[in-house]
């Protein structure tokens, strides 16, 4: 099955600056989507973005996609300290029983230094 | 609007008994259901995932089951448990798994340490 495999695994920045996040996948997709997770809770939804979208914006969030690269990466402007958290990308995959599912990555977890 | 409940948040449990994790889903009819595992630094794994009352689909082949009694309730069970089942259990609802722009809506988590 196909995977996310985020980069980098960890990320530490001062507030106010930016934070990159890379995510690499093998296969073709229809949806890439970024999920956040607080530490010892669940994840929440962030963003999706369709194969056939090339950026996306939510908020502070920017979302790039490259299908030729299959890859996507995750920018978060004016970063906050209440950013800290882990974020994951996921990929759809036909299961090959009429739906879908989703795989994530490992994450990146990153640290927003007040 | 829709929320997910799921407990206990924490659990410790000697190798060897039994386990039951549940979790029930509010304001939405026949969503899909999920189970997923997370290990300390590692990504979410899927477990079981449901499309309806007692239909079941295990992704991984271990030592757990699921089982889907009423149309937003999933549970998770083991007989015995093994140190190895000792993560972080995620449930997680969509709306139509036939799609593939569905996003997942998470619980809050149940962290099971197996002693």
């Amino acid at each position: 099955s196909q995977q996310g495999e985020e980069d980098p695994q960890a990320l530490s920045i001062q507030e106010g600056e930016n934070a990159t996040m890379n995510c690499s996948y093998k296969t073709s997709i229809n949806n890439l989507q970024w999920y956040r997770q607080n530490s010892g809770r669940g994840l929440v939804h962030l963003i999706l973005i369709r194969s056939n979208e090339r950026e996306k914006h939510s908020g502070r969030l920017r979302v790039t996609l490259d299908t030729s690269k299959k890859s996507s990466s995750l920018l978060i402007t004016a970063s906050r300290a209440a950013d800290t958290a882990s974020y994951f990308c996921a990929t759809d995959g036909y299961s090959g029983a009429g739906s879908y599912q989703l795989t994530f990555g490992k994450g990146t977890k990153l640290s927003v230094i007040p | 609007s829709q929320t997910i409940h799921q407990w206990p948040a924490t659990l410790v449990q000697p190798v060897g008994s039994p386990l039951s994790l549940e979790c029930t889903v509010e304001g939405t009819s026949n969503p899909n259901l999920y189970w997923y595992r997370q290990a300390a630094g590692r990504g979410l794994q899927l477990l079981f995932y449901s499309v309806g009352i007692g239909q079941i689909s295990s992704e991984v082949p271990q030592n757990l089951s699921a089982s889907r009694p009423q149309d937003r309730q999933f549970i998770l069970s083991s007989k015995k448990l093994l140190l190895s089942d000792s993560g972080f259990y995620l449930c997680a609802w969509s709306g139509n798994r036939d799609r593939a722009d569905e996003k997942l809506f998470f619980g809050s988590g149940t962290q099971l340490s197996v002693l």
